[in-house]
This record gives structure tokens, C-alpha cells and sequence, in this order.
């Protein structure tokens, strides 16, 4: 079965620019949630979505959206790109069958890069 | 709010010698804990995790934990370290409904031979 693939792997844009990411969760999978990860902020709830529905949402600012399709696959987009946005952006998925305390399966991430 | 705290970002052992990363939560509520180990270039793997039950978990790679509620700790331990265990370990925390991971900074082990 394949993992969760995340695309692209690596992105660079400039300041002001605004990026979609795009992430394909494992088969079978409905609840889909992106991470932020930077060394001086470490990894950072961004949202989880489940059955299309965004389920949990944490504390970033209105430029950071995501959403989820009918076949799970996630989009996350970050608009009017700031330096700070620069950071390994990773997506998880999980069944989405249990209320909580779900086993999270992790892509390799897309390495953002802001100029 | 949950939070969570590893001590120590550096961890450095012998290969053979016992590992040991802290890990101390606090949570209003009884939580589900988690370790995640995260290797170069990849995103993280589930090394094991603690919902209800037991307290001692045993987890992939010949890792556990222990979840002591009275301290409120979750530590990680492997009785004999391995060169490819170097990597970054998380632990993080999950309260409330879905799958929101509250994540502690990471402590990164390095295995000397």
C-alpha cells in the first residue's frame, strides 16, 4: 500500500507570492492533517480535515487554508508568503474512524522555502 | 492547554548502552500520549503510543514507556542503543475530539560507537 505522498518535495518562492501544497493520504484514509515544522518553533498544528470538513484548526493566521477533496487528497495553500513561512511543511493521514488517539502516518514533507 | 516538555534537545550514548528521553506533559484531561521518531529527510514515524490500559507500552524497534500519572511523564527508554536508532524523537500529546498533536521540541539522539 502507498504512504501518504506529498508534492511538490521542495518549493522556492519570494515574498508576497502565494503556494499551494498538495498532499495524497494513504488509501482508504479520510482524515488528512498538515504540521508546520521550523527549528525554532518545532512542529506546529496547522489543521486536520475529515470527510471534507475541517475538523481542528490551530493557531496560524487566516492566510494559512486548506481543504479536502471527496477522495481525501488535501491541498493546503498559504497566501502573501512571509520569510517566517519558510519551513518543512508535513501532511498525515489516518482512518478517521476513532474520535481521537489515532496512529498517524507522516509523508517526507515539502520543504518551503521563501526568498 | 496541553502542553508538553522533552528534556534535553541532546542525547548522546554508547551503542549497547541504554537510551533515555524525558518527556513530562500536562493535560486537564486523561490524554493520549505518543512518541514519534523522525529520521533525515523524512517525515515521522509512529514508534508506539499510550491510550487507556497499561502503563508500560512497548513499542516498534525494541522501544517503551512508561506513562506514570502522578508524575505526569511519558519517558522513552530501549535498553540497548543501536547505531541506527540516531535520529529525532518526538513525543506529543493528543486531548479532545480528532487527531490534534501537540508536539514537544524534540530531543535528538546520537549514538557513539
Amino acid at each position: 500500500k502507498a504512504g501518504v505522498t506529498q508534492t511538490p518535495r521542495y518549493l522556492i518562492k519570494t515574498r508576497g507570492q502565494q503556494v499551494t501544497l498538495s498532499c495524497s493520504p494513504i488509501s482508504g484514509h479520510r482524515s488528512v492533517s498538515w504540521y508546520q515544522q521550523t527549528p525554532g518553533q518545532g512542529l506546529q498544528f496547522l489543521f486536520e480535515y475529515f470527510s471534507e470538513t475541517q475538523r481542528n484548526k490551530g493557531n496560524f493566521p487566516g492566510r494559512f487554508s486548506g481543504r479536502q477533496f471527496s477522495n481525501s487528497r488535501s491541498e493546503m495553500n498559504v497566501s502573501t508568503l512571509e520569510l517566517g513561512d519558510s519551513a518543512l511543511y508535513l501532511c498525515a493521514s489516518s482512518l478517521g474512524d476513532r474520535a481521537q488517539g489515532e496512529k498517524l502516518f507522516f509523508g517526507s514533507g515539502t520543504q518551503l522555502s521563501v526568498l | 492547554a496541553q502542553s508538553v516538555t522533552q528534556l534535553g534537545s541532546h542525547v548522546s550514548v554508547s551503542e549497547g548502552a541504554l537510551v533515555l528521553l524525558r518527556c513530562n506533559y500536562s493535560s486537564s484531561v486523561p490524554p493520549y500520549l505518543f512518541w514519534y521518531v523522525q529520521y533525515p529527510n523524512q517525515g515521522l514515524q509512529l514508534l508506539l503510543k499510550y491510550t487507556t490500559g497499561a502503563t508500560l507500552v512497548k513499542g516498534i524497534n525494541g522501544f517503551e514507556a512508561e506513562f506514570k500519572k502522578s508524575e505526569t511523564s511519558f519517558h522513552l527508554t530501549k535498553p540497548s542503543a543501536h547505531m541506527s536508532d540516531a535520529a529525532e524523537y518526538f513525543c506529543a500529546v493528543s486531548e479532545g475530539a480528532g487527531n490534534m498533536l501537540t508536539f514537544g521540541g524534540g530531543t535528538r539522539l546520537m549514538v557513539k560507537p
